[in-house]
């Protein structure tokens, strides 16, 4: 398996324009997880889905962001205006309940709204 | 909700010197424990982790101890080497059935001088 992938890998996009982060999980698993790094925050949990249902989005910030899992093999983050304090790079991760469990993370999405 | 405080934030060794990380813990309920290496540019990466019913796990150059007593856990690396510069980040979660939502430190930086 190629890993879980996320595009784009960079995006730079104007204040106010809307943003769509897409992740394409490890085939097989049931869970998937959006995160958000910042120096000031770290590792934040925004979401995650157990069989492409929404579990918690407790961690989500603002109305202006959404998340879909229209299917086992796609997920989006919706940013929506997009604003300056958005920038950060946003991770993809998948587990599986059975085995180890552990959470396999994407390479990231560099969002930068200037 | 769970809290997990890191230490120390950087950390500078000599090659072949062992670099210790430290972690606490806020919620007694929690019980599983891993550590993520993360480089540059790229998502973090399971290199070691620890459930609740063991107190210490080792593989190789990297070992880890849990006190749940205590509610803190450690990693250590032996023999440091300049690949082991990264960022390292402890993280705890709860159950098997939540897919490990994981709460994360606030991550170290590990520099292994030559």
């Amino acid at each position: 398996d190629a890993g879980v992938i996320q595009s784009p890998r960079h995006e730079v996009t104007e204040m106010g324009q809307e943003v769509t982060l897409r992740c394409k999980p490890i085939s097989g698993h049931d869970y998937l997880f959006w995160y958000r790094q910042t120096m000031m925050r770290g590792l934040e949990l925004l979401i995650y889905f157990n069989n492409n249902v929404p579990i918690d989005d407790s961690g989500m910030p603002e109305d202006r962001f959404s998340a879909k899992m229209p299917n086992a093999s796609f997920s989006t983050l919706k940013i929506q205006p997009s604003e300056p304090r958005d920038s950060a790079v946003y991770f993809c991760a998948s587990s599986s309940r059975q085995g180890r469990s552990e959470a396999f993370f994407g390479q990231g999405t560099r969002l930068t709204v200037v | 909700g769970e809290n997990v405080e890191q230490h120390p934030s950087t950390l500078s060794v000599q090659e072949g010197d062992s670099a210790v990380i430290k972690c606490t813990y806020s919620d007694s309920a929690s019980n599983y424990f891993p550590w993520y290496k993360q480089e540059l540019g790229k998502g973090p990466q399971l290199i070691i982790d620890i459930r609740s019913n063991v107190g210490e796990k080792k593989d190789q150059r990297i070992a880890v101890t849990l006190n749940k007593t205590a509610k803190h856990f450690s990693l250590h690396i032996t023999e440091t080497q300049p690949e082991d510069s990264a960022v390292y980040f402890c993280a705890a979660s709860k159950n098997k059935a939540a897919g490990n939502k994981l709460t994360f430190g606030g991550g170290t930086r590990v520099l292994v001088k030559p």
